[in-house]
């Protein structure tokens, strides 16, 4: 049962327009929620995340959003770049058996067209 | 840096054959993973440890089995290899309890092909 997902398999968007990738989650349980990138041929790498008593954390051109009520979230990316087109993973933790045990989503595939 | 190696970048194995793969993380982690990455299923658990010779079943365990012999060694057995095994095969390592972020360090990946 897919407790991460991820309805958009794939977004096509113009250099300097904003990206907006959305994630959903099942489990009211999750404690944290992050985004990773993903190039072909690499490991996924970490991008941004967010605590869930917050409901928005920046760095520089990336924004998450997290509304709780909803059980949703979603990675802005402003302005867009060509270098930004990748697979995008959500992902959500939750403490279990001595780890910090993250569920990802299906990813979204990003491309930003020059 | 953290560094996340896996032994092989691709391989190609029969049906039937023992296959490992090797993971080794140089950052003194507590916590190794094992994920495959399929289309359209995102990356799914098959096994974690969070201590030597400790192990814990994932989401998907069934076809494989994990060894910790070492701290910064993690491996993943497949015991007679399969063609619904041909995956990307993904390991990364975390802290425990360290980084508030939970972030997780990947390896590049292996592409196993079963024929």
């Amino acid at each position: 049962d897919q407790q991460v997902k991820q309805n958009s398999p794939s977004l096509s968007v113009q250099e300097g327009r904003i990206s907006i990738l959305n994630c959903d989650y099942t489990n009211s349980m999750f404690d944290y929620f992050l985004w990773y990138k993903k190039y072909p041929a690499e490991g996924p790498t970490f991008l941004i995340s967010i605590s869930s008593i917050k409901d928005k954390n920046e760095d520089g051109r990336f924004t998450v959003f997290l509304n709780k009520s909803a059980k949703h979230l979603s990675l802005h990316i402003v302005p867009s770049q060509p270098g930004d087109s990748a697979v995008y993973f959500c992902a959500a933790s939750r403490y279990q058996t001595g780890a910090n045990n993250l569920f990802f989503g299906t990813g979204t595939r990003l491309t930003v067209i020059p | 840096d953290v560094k996340v190696t896996q032994s092989s970048r691709y391989l190609v194995k029969r049906t039937g054959e023992k296959v490992f793969l090797e993971c080794v993380q140089d950052m003194d982690h507590e916590n190794m993973f094992w994920y495959r990455q399929d289309p359209g299923l995102g990356l799914r658990l098959i096994y974690f440890s969070y201590d030597v010779k400790m192990k814990e079943k994932g989401d998907i365990p069934e076809g494989y089995s994990v060894s910790r012999e070492k701290k910064e060694r993690f491996s993943l057995i497949l015991e007679s290899a399969s063609t619904n095994q041909t995956s990307m095969y993904l390991c990364a390592s975390t802290q425990v309890g360290g980084s508030s972020y939970n972030e997780q360090f990947f390896g590049p990946g292996t592409r196993l092909t079963v024929l």
